[in-house]
Parts: C-alpha cells; structure tokens; sequence
C-alpha cells in the first residue's frame, strides 16, 4: 500500500507561471515532509521541507503548504523557469517516532517548463 | 561541510555475476545510511537502512544485500544478479531525523 501518492506522473507549465505539484499521503504518523528535485542521472536533491506544526514553508519561489486535515501537501513554485524541469518527489516521514524512521517518497511527478 | 561519494558510476554486468557497490560519506559522523533504487520509470524505492556500524534494515526481499563495515562506508552486494535488478541505485545520508542527502547514483545495467 502506497503511504505517499503522487497522483499527477507529469505536469507541464509556461515559463513565468505558477507550478503546482500535489501530494497525498496516508499515514496519520507522518510528521516530516519534504520535497526533493532530481535531475536524469542525477542523485535528487533537497528542496524544502515543512514539518507538521506549521502549515506553510517558503523559501524563495518555492512555497510548500500542508493541510494536516486532508492529509495534503503541495509544492508551488513561482515564477516557474526553464531550469525547474525535472522529476519532483515528496517524502514524508515520522520524525517524532525516533528520528530514525526512514523517508517514504511518491513516485514523482515530471515538471517541464515551457519557454 | 559533508560530501557522498558513489561509485563506479555506471556499470554493465552479465547475468548472475557479483555485484558490489560502495558508497562514502565524509564531513560527519555516525550517519544514518540507505540504499535506494530507482527503476526506469519508477519512484524511489528503499532497500536498505542503516543506523550504525554493522546494523542493517532490509525494507525489500531480494537477492541484494547490504553491510556496513565502517561508521561512513556502505556497500550494496550481490552474489548473482538477474535482469530485474537493472536501475539506478542511489545512496543517501541524514542525520538523526534530518533530511537526507543523495549521492550521484550508480546507472546499473545488467545484460
């Protein structure tokens, strides 16, 4: 049973507007959630993170927002650029168990900005 | 600041030969460690963590194989590969209950 979905496997943007990447997750434990950028052949790389006691993180153009309630979380990115093309995956874990839980990541979603 | 190095990069392999593939990370101590792969056209899948020194999570069943001799070296084996463990396998780094921090992967293509 998948316990972090990645409903949308692609997503395509103009260049200039805003991206809008969704993730749901099942696990009521979750209290750490990430979102990772990963480049073809490339190890992917941190992006933002949020945990459970806030419900909105901003960094840059990026802005991640979670909704505890419908077990939600969704990245934004804006002004979306060329250079954001790449395979996004949220993560999510349980922090508070132990600090040792490993990540549960979706399956990603490719992102292809438009110029 | 920390580092992860992988390697080889990439690699083709027959068949039911062996496999070994090590990872290292330097700038910090006592890292949790994970092996993960990603099948083409696939997420992330875990295989293995690890919290310390010769302690071992195995998330998957298969005929891979995972060991921790050293406090920042984390080596992926196998004693015969089949076709199916074709992928690209990444290893990662966090600390306790911090992010964790991927290595550049190993392209494994098993012919």
């Amino acid at each position: 049973d998948q316990q972090v979905k990645q409903n949308s496997p692609s997503l395509s943007v103009q260049e200039g507007r805003i991206s809008i990447l969704n993730c749901d997750y099942t696990n009521s434990m979750f209290d750490y959630f990430l979102w990772y950028k990963k480049y073809p052949a490339e190890g992917p790389t941190f992006l933002i993170s949020i945990s459970s006691i806030k419900d909105k993180n901003e960094d840059g153009r990026f802005t991640v927002f979670l909704n505890k309630s419908a077990k939600h979380l969704s990245l934004h990115i804006v002004p979306s650029q060329p250079g954001d093309s790449a395979v996004y995956f949220c993560a999510a874990s349980e922090r508070g168990h132990s600090g040792n839980t490993p990540l549960v990541f979706g399956k990603g979603t490719r992102l292809s900005v438009i110029a | 600041s920390q580092t992860i190095h992988q390697w080889p990069a990439t690699l083709v392999q027959p068949v039911g030969s062996p496999l070994s593939l090590e990872c290292t990370v330097e700038g910090t101590s006592n890292p949790n460690l994970y092996w993960y792969r990603q099948a083409a056209g696939r997420g992330l899948q875990l295989l293995f963590y690890s919290v310390g020194i010769g302690q071992i999570s195995s998330e998957v069943p298969q005929n891979l194989s995972a060991s921790r001799p050293q406090d920042r070296q984390f080596i992926l084996s196998s004693k015969k590969l089949l076709l199916s463990d074709s992928g690209f396998y990444l290893c990662a780094w966090s600390a306790l209950g911090g992010e964790q921090f991927f290595g550049p992967g190993t392209r494994l293509t098993v012919l």
